[in-house]
């Protein structure tokens, strides 16, 4: 089954405590992004890649870094996790040049 | 850079009635545009796009929408809606050119009265 996949779904942490959140994708799809979700503002996107090695900052990159070392994984860490990255994150990817994405399941993370 | 506006955040409906929900978008070039649905507790799925063509586009589960580059809009409709519509539905923008970047609209939460 084509899919994008997530993990954990959900996730509690503490302030400060260096988190990853894995995305993985079994279409063969160039493009990927994260994005997060948040009450009366839709989804903002974090970062997204082209392709492998290739990574570029959306529309809220600060406190978050990725990397794409393989064409199907996108990984999204947080290196110091903050109360204001609470929120619904989602993982999506496309075939180049497709504009349809898919979209993962989503992570709930609570930054207490 | 372009931008997606949502006016309504709740739109409720009595069941089998007609259902509208308004998107405008602004931007200096050209742009697809889309509407993604999200279910309770799920992630986003398409529900239709405009490419080129036609300015009807029809979707999955009965749903249709019409752009109108004049008015800067593309606004989504259901004849007859049902419980199981119940979902936030997003619109959203991307740029013609190379660059899959979508940009969304803030949601409009539907809500189908019985």
């Amino acid at each position: 089954e084509a899919q994008v996949t997530q993990n954990p779904r959900y996730l509690i942490t503490v302030t400060g405590k260096k988190l990853t959140v894995t995305c993985s994708q079994n279409m063969n799809h160039e493009y990927m992004s994260w994005y997060r979700q948040d009450p009366g503002l839709g989804l903002r996107q974090i970062y997204y890649s082209m392709n492998v090695e290739v990574t570029d900052k959306g529309d809220v990159p600060e406190g978050y870094k990725v990397s794409r070392k393989e064409k199907r994984n996108f990984p999204l860490i947080l290196e110091s996790p903050s109360p204001n990255q609470t929120s619904l994150y989602f993982c999506a990817s496309a075939q180049e040049q497709s504009y349809e994405q898919y979209f993962g399941p989503g992570t709930r993370l609570t930054v207490t | 850079a372009q931008s997606v506006t949502q006016l309504d955040s709740q739109v409720p409906v009595f069941e089998e009635a007609p259902v509208e929900l308004r998107c405008n978008y602004s931007s200096s070039v050209s742009v697809y545009l889309f509407w993604y649905v999200q279910y309770p507790n799920q992630g986003l799925q398409l529900l239709l796009k405009y490419l080129s063509g036609s300015t009807l586009v029809k979707g999955i589960n009965g749903f249709e929408a019409e752009f109108n580059k004049s008015q800067t809009s593309f606004h989504l409709r259901k004849p007859s809606v049902h419980i199981s519509d119940t979902a936030e539905y997003f619109c959203a923008v991307s740029l013609t050119f190379g660059n899959e970047k979508l940009t969304f609209g803030t949601g409009t939460r539907l809500t189908i009265i019985p």
